[in-house]
């Protein structure tokens, strides 16, 4: 499979508890991106790596969330000491970002669905 | 106010019918749109992405209103697999971060 993989698909957890995801990308795409969705509700950007630099973050990653792109390859989302709030379920995206287009898709993993109890 | 509306639906269809969703979008500094198509518990899929002149794919048709700031989707002869939610999407920035709609869920009854 050439996709986007994401490891774990499903988590649970207590609250409390920290937790890392693991998003593979298509292997030449240079941008990764991480997204959040709720229930009921369209994905939310997080957070996006040009490579191994972490280019923007959104107000919704707190400090208790951290990721990592450290070969510019694979990247982790951490989530430290959980909330029933974090409940959702976790987008990693990829594309291979030219320059001066912006039209290029980005293809989804299937996801990480954590449930914090 | 959210940066993309969307009527959530459900939107009941019979096999068939046509039937029309609708998205506004309010940063006019938007350059680049899309449908994406999300199946239960699945991740997006680009479904279209959506030019200013409108364009055609098979079934669907995209519009796109940039006074108005509003992008439609039009399904002709809807089958049961287009059941699904229907996500308008939007990118405003150099950094291609999406924004998205809420989703408009779409059930095609036979």
């Amino acid at each position: 499979d050439t996709g986007v993989s994401q490891d774990p698909r499903h988590k649970i957890t207590k609250r409390g508890q920290n937790v890392t995801f693991r998003c593979d990308p298509i292997s030449e795409h240079n941008r990764l991106y991480w997204y959040r969705q709720t229930l009921g509700q369209g994905p939310e950007f997080l957070t996006y790596f040009q490579n191994e630099a972490q280019l923007e973050k959104s107000r919704l990653l707190s400090d208790r969330f951290s990721a990592e792109r450290p070969k510019g390859s694979f990247s982790t989302l951490e989530i430290q000491r959980t909330e029933q709030g974090d409940s959702a379920m976790y987008l990693c995206a990829s594309i291979l970002r030219l320059a001066g287009n912006n039209q290029e898709t980005q293809y989804f993993g299937p996801g990480t669905r954590l449930l914090v109890l | 106010r959210k940066e993309v509306e969307q009527d959530p639906g459900p939107f009941n269809v019979p096999e068939g019918a046509t039937v029309a969703f609708n998205c506004t979008y309010s940063n006019s500094a938007s350059q680049s749109f899309f449908w994406y198509r999300q199946d239960c518990r699945k991740e997006p899929k680009l479904l279209m992405s959506v030019y200013s002149s409108g364009n055609e794919d098979g079934r669907f048709t995209a519009q796109l209103n940039r006074a108005s700031q509003y992008i439609s989707l039009l399904i002709r002869d809807s089958k049961l697999s287009d059941s699904a939610t229907y996500l308008c999407v939007v990118n405003a920035n150099a950094g291609n971060m999406l924004t998205f709609g809420g989703g408009t869920r779409l059930m095609v009854k036979p």
